[in-house]
């Protein structure tokens, strides 16, 4: 079975400061991806950023990074220089195949100014 | 701006009435989705539609009928709803069933009264 625990369903960040939101996962499968996504008070659902779970690299989209830690099942979202825009509850998920992806409860993250 | 559009955004029934959710996209996608998101939920997959065929159906009650016209459009009728229906159902597409980044529109928000 596959699972996605984010276990900080708040938090709070200073406008330019950092913050990071966790997310641990599990899985049988080898061949997987994950993912972050942001749903802002418009409720539309965006990619934030994804990883191949091959690829040892952490994956990087301007000021958003992600430190995948694969042995640890460990995925988390930093957020550099945080802007009030970023505010929106954020969702960590897991796939080995579209029809089948797995998301957590997600983090409300709040940028105040 | 999102490639994957649903309307109507907001939508209220009553028990009895019929109404449908619609959705589009033109990004060349073969996969399509419905799902459905409580508020303070992580959303959960109803239908997955690979190459216009139903693929997946989640257990979903019949008063939820699916439809893909063509591999642009996807439809979900609504019948004899109840107020626990009530939620943000959101569509989304992906390129295709497999490992692929899955792109969600902006939602419906239904109401049943």
């Amino acid at each position: 079975a596959q699972t996605v625990t984010q276990s900080q369903p708040e938090m709070s960040v200073q406008e330019a400061e950092t913050v990071t939101l966790s997310c641990t996962y599990d899985t049988s499968e080898n061949n997987y991806y994950l993912f972050w996504y942001k749903q802002p008070p418009s409720r539309q659902m965006i990619l934030v950023i994804r990883q191949e779970a091959y690829k040892q690299q952490n994956a990087t989209e301007n000021r958003f990074s992600v430190n995948f830690q694969k042995a640890a099942k460990s995925f988390s979202l930093k957020i550099s220089d945080s802007q009030l825009g970023d505010t929106a509850m954020y969702f960590c998920a897991l796939a080995y195949n579209n029809n089948d992806m797995r998301f957590g409860a997600g983090t409300r993250l709040t940028v105040k100014p | 701006d999102t490639e994957v559009t649903q309307t109507p955004k907001h939508l209220v029934m009553g028990m009895t009435n019929k109404k449908s959710l619609k959705c589009e996209q033109h990004m060349g996608h073969r996969a399509m989705y419905w799902y459905k998101q409580k508020a303070k939920k992580p959303p959960e997959l109803m239908f997955v539609y690979s190459y216009e065929k139903l693929s997946i159906n989640e257990s979903v009650p019949s008063r939820f009928s699916p439809e893909c016209p063509n591999s642009s459009l996807l439809n979900l009728h609504l019948h004899a709803l109840q107020p626990e229906d009530s939620a943000l159902y959101l569509c989304a597409s992906s390129q295709e069933t497999g490992i692929y980044t899955i792109y969600f529109g902006e939602g419906s928000w239904l109401t049943v009264v």
